[in-house]
């Protein structure tokens, strides 16, 4: 009983550099989010998808590209890491309706620190 | 969305009742109240919600006042492991993004 799934957990990366972040759910959801927190603050969403295939951009998407190739899985790209994006990064899912009641799940979180 | 504006801390001896409050006096006829807590380094996790009538699950109980413009998220007997920030959040069933909008909002200190 996974539920969501981020990886890596921790990554310390230079000024430039790029990465990716990968969530994983299996609960078969269509919807996924990409939220980042900062210290003291609540999370804001970045880029968020509505199903395979597709994606939109959030609160704060400059920065960061995504993809939605299966259903399952929703990456994070940061191609040119800069200091402003150290956070810690959340990804969620959710099944909308008045079924799902608009439950969403997060993973446990990415802390990512660029020097 | 409607915002919601909560106490930025509160504290609660451990075996008591924590009353956590939420003003909300925006809300609309079609959105529901949420409560979401996330323990310290932790992802959020989803508690309760409701729309007009008071809700109990296996955590909480959570209070909603009859012009639905406040709410009241009740941990009946709080252990150290409720300390963590607790956010009460406003969102309909629909919507094309289907995100949740968090605030800063409250951290519960629950003491021995």
């Amino acid at each position: 009983n996974a539920g969501v799934t981020q990886t890596p957990k921790f990554r310390v990366l230079k000024t430039g550099q790029s990465m990716t972040l990968l969530c994983a759910q299996d609960m078969n959801h269509e919807y996924m989010y990409w939220y980042r927190q900062d210290p003291g603050m609540g999370l804001r969403l970045i880029h968020y998808s509505v199903g395979e295939g597709t994606t939109a951009k959030g609160e704060v998407p400059d920065g960061y590209n995504v993809s939605r190739l299966k259903k399952q899985n929703f990456l994070l790209g940061l191609e040119s890491a800069a200091p402003s994006q150290t956070s810690v990064y959340f990804c969620a899912s959710s099944q909308q309706g008045a079924r799902a009641k608009n439950i969403q799940y997060f993973g446990a979180g990415t802390r990512l620190s660029v020097l | 969305d409607a915002k919601t504006t909560q106490p930025t801390s509160m504290d609660c001896a451990e075996g008591r009742a924590a009353n956590l409050p939420c003003n909300h006096s925006t809300i609309s006829g079609n959105e529901y109240v949420y409560w979401y807590r996330q323990i310290h380094s932790q992802g959020p996790q989803y508690i309760i919600h409701g729309l007009k009538n008071n809700e109990t699950n296996e955590m909480a109980s959570l209070i909603i006042t009859e012009d639905r413009k406040s709410s009241t998220l009740i941990l009946p007997h709080a252990t150290l492991r409720d300390t963590a920030v607790y956010y009460c959040i406003v969102k309909n069933y629909g919507g094309s993004q289907g995100n949740l909008i968090f605030g800063k909002g409250t951290k519960l200190s629950v003491k021995p």
